[in-house]
């Protein structure tokens, strides 16, 4: 079974700054990765997924993620975040017929 | 509106008794998940059923049991067998997954929050 490692738990940065959040997978073959969102408060949501073709996926609400196939990752990215992205960010791995999540990462963007 | 509605939105629950959360979809979507969030370990799989009348254990099941008995509906009850049952809980639902075409994005209700008294 498939599973997922994001490297922080807690990130806190600034508006303006750029965001990297990590996700590593656990093994390769054909795989199909998610980063979902969930803002306080309300519902869990997909950002953004990697099914296939260009490695650099582009999201909703200006998130990116790169598929690095040979180094197991799929990190999420945002060149400049606002106070409105402060939430809790899931990785997902397809993994049979479910998915896996990572543990998530608590990010709060401060004014 | 198309979505996925879970109720009651806040359970309490005291010590020994079994309770039912609601999960219902109107998506049309084959497949329903139950997950448990804790803080600091993500979701974690309770139950999933890819078609009615169907349905598997995931990597939690111990202490809850599910019922699959129509499209747009799976309960789940968590015992008094659950040791520590104090979580939130998440439904979720998506297209069925096939094992060679795992495309299946899983869209989520806004959950339940079980405390137990």
């Amino acid at each position: 079974a498939q599973s997922v490692s994001q490297h922080n738990h807690h990130v806190i940065l600034s508006e303006a700054a750029s965001l990297e959040l990590g996700c590593n997978y656990s093994y390769g073959g054909t795989v199909n990765l998610f980063w979902y969102v969930q803002y306080p408060g309300q519902h869990l949501q997909l950002l953004l997924k990697y099914f296939s073709g260009d490695p650099l996926v582009k999201g909703i609400k200006g998130f990116e993620a790169e598929f690095i196939k040979s180094k197991f990752s799929f990190n999420l990215r945002k060149p400049s975040v606002q106070w409105s992205d402060t939430a809790e960010y899931f990785c997902a791995v397809w993994d049979d017929y479910k998915l896996s999540f990572g543990a998530g990462t608590t990010v709060t963007v401060r004014a | 509106d198309g979505g996925i509605t879970q109720s009651p939105k806040y359970l309490f629950r005291k010590e020994g008794q079994n309770v039912t959360l609601s999960c219902e979809q109107n998506l049309n979507h084959d497949a329903m998940y139950w997950y448990r969030q804790d803080p600091g370990q993500g979701l974690r799989l309770i139950y999933y059923s890819q078609i009615v009348n169907d349905f598997q254990k995931g990597d939690i099941a111990e202490g809850y049991s599910v019922s699959r008995e129509k499209k747009e509906s799976f309960p789940l009850t968590v015992t008094s067998a659950q040791k520590n049952p104090t979580a939130f809980y998440l439904c979720a639902s998506s297209l069925r997954a096939l094992r060679t075409s795992g495309r299946r994005e899983q869209f989520f209700g806004p959950g339940t929050r079980l405390t137990v008294l």
